[in-house]
């Protein structure tokens, strides 16, 4: 079946530390891959996504691949902020369903 | 910009016990999900719902849950015994589209302690 790993946290880092949160995954196919992002107290927010090889999505100064070859989507952001302090959830969609393939969520520390 | 409502926030229920988590979606919105995390696992799909009807559910939900859309604005998931192993954050979400895309919106959860 389907299924996402990413590293476990938490992650902390300095503001202005580059930042890179690892996502792998296994499906058959060509999932579409998800990056989502959940502030204290809030939902699960889209953070970007991207849907086929090689696509990259960005959005807020965070950016991530999608590669088939080594069936990752890592996370990455060249100066993170404090304000970027979260759990970020990497996820799939496979196939016509509606369900998410969520990984276990990474927490992002970062202090001034 | 609209949101996704779950009430209450926190839940603490006895074990054997019936509990409904409710939520809100976004008024024009057509396609609804539960999901839920345990402490420390990963976010899992438990349900979707369309057109009064479940569309599509995962092996986590049993004869012992339930989801209902009772009238035009509350969308409900029931857990009609609730066990221990049920204590998880209980996420809903909606979209206006079948394939889920950036077009999903999550609320921010109900935690449920089941003791």
């Amino acid at each position: 079946g389907n299924s996402v790993t990413q590293m476990e946290g938490p992650v902390t880092l300095s503001e202005e530390a580059f930042l890179t949160i690892n996502c792998t995954y296994t499906a058959t196919g060509y999932p579409s891959l998800f990056w989502y992002v959940q502030y204290p107290g809030e939902g699960l927010q889209l953070l970007l996504k991207a849907t086929k090889a090689d696509d990259k999505g960005s959005n807020k100064g965070f950016e991530a691949t999608y590669r088939k070859e080594t069936t990752s989507f890592h996370l990455e952001k060249g100066s993170v902020q404090v304000s970027d302090s979260a759990v970020y959830f990497c996820a799939l969609i496979r196939g016509a369903g509606n369900m998410l393939t969520f990984g276990g969520g990474t927490r992002l520390m970062v202090k001034p | 910009e609209p949101e996704v409502t779950q009430t209450p926030s926190h839940q603490v229920t006895q074990m054997g016990q019936e509990v409904i988590l409710r939520c809100v979606p976004i008024s024009n919105h057509l396609y609804f999900y539960w999901y839920r995390q345990i402490l420390g696992q990963k976010v899992e799909f438990l349900v979707s719902f369309y057109n009064n009807e479940i569309s599509e559910k995962s092996e986590i939900f049993d004869d012992q849950f339930s989801v209902e859309r009772p009238d035009g604005s509350n969308f409900t998931l029931k857990i009609r015994s609730t066990k221990l192993e049920d204590s998880a954050m209980y996420f809903c979400a909606s979209s206006d589209e079948a394939r889920t895309n950036e077009k999903l919106f999550f609320g921010s959860g109900t935690q449920l302690s089941v003791l």
